[in-house]
């Protein structure tokens, strides 16, 4: 069963610092891997989707890695704004379209 | 294009209870799945449909549970004889298998059992 970890739990910064977030997942074996965000009590809002071909995507102030023979991917987030606070999901994607899901990352930025 | 919708966005029901819950997917995609999330935790996958073929089911979805999606369109998600375990963020996604395989969210039911 995939297993999906994400580090740190919780991170508070102040507006205006470069982020990283880390996710590593246990079956290497996966289609694709999304980022997501979820505000609280809200859906998901797809951020980012790394083919597993791929090594990085880029959307905007959002890169995102994908080491798949290792299992990790991370997101990085540049010049953090306070509407970036949520919580970041990770979802390696199996073969049959399957998400997994770890706890996320619960971000808080400051003005 | 609306996104993806689901009704109701909240349901309170008592135990022992039946509720239904509607998703409505982007149009024109071809897959739909169902997760759930309970508080704290990442949402955890219970089904998905190719069309109107069901061809996944998770270990996590009981017989008190059915999901159905009969002109490969809207889908419904029913629970029979409802229990306290069963409080949860229900949440559907669709995607367009083999055009970008991003899988889209609507914006969940919320699901409370007295």
């Amino acid at each position: 069963k995939q297993e999906v970890t994400q580090i740190p739990a919780a991170l508070s910064v102040p507006e205006g610092e470069n982020l990283v977030l880390n996710c590593s997942f246990t079956d290497s074996a996966i289609y694709n891997l999304q980022w997501f965000r979820q505000d609280p009590g809200k859906g998901l809002t797809s951020l980012l989707l790394i083919q597993s071909s791929q090594r990085e995507q880029t959307s905007g102030r959002l890169n995102a890695s994908l080491d798949k023979s290792s299992g990790r991917s991370t997101l990085y987030i540049a010049a953090s704004q306070p509407g970036d606070s949520a919580t970041y999901l990770c979802a390696p994607c199996s073969t049959l379209g399957r998400l997994y899901f770890g706890r996320g990352t619960q971000l808080t930025v400051w003005p | 294009d609306t996104g993806v919708s689901q009704d109701p966005r909240h349901k309170i029901t008592k135990r022992g209870q039946n509720v239904t819950f509607r998703c409505d997917p982007i149009s024109e995609h071809n897959r739909l799945y169902w997760y759930r999330q309970t508080l704290g935790q990442g949402p955890e996958f219970l089904t998905y449909f190719q069309n109107e073929a069901q061809l996944e089911k998770s270990r996590l979805l009981s017989d008190r549970f059915s999901a159905e999606r009969p002109k490969g369109s809207f889908s419904t998600l029913e629970i029979q004889r409802t229990e306290q375990g069963d409080s949860a963020m229900y949440l559907c996604a669709s995607s367009e298998v083999g055009v970008t395989d991003t899988q889209y969210f609507g914006p969940g039911t919320r699901l409370t059992v007295l």
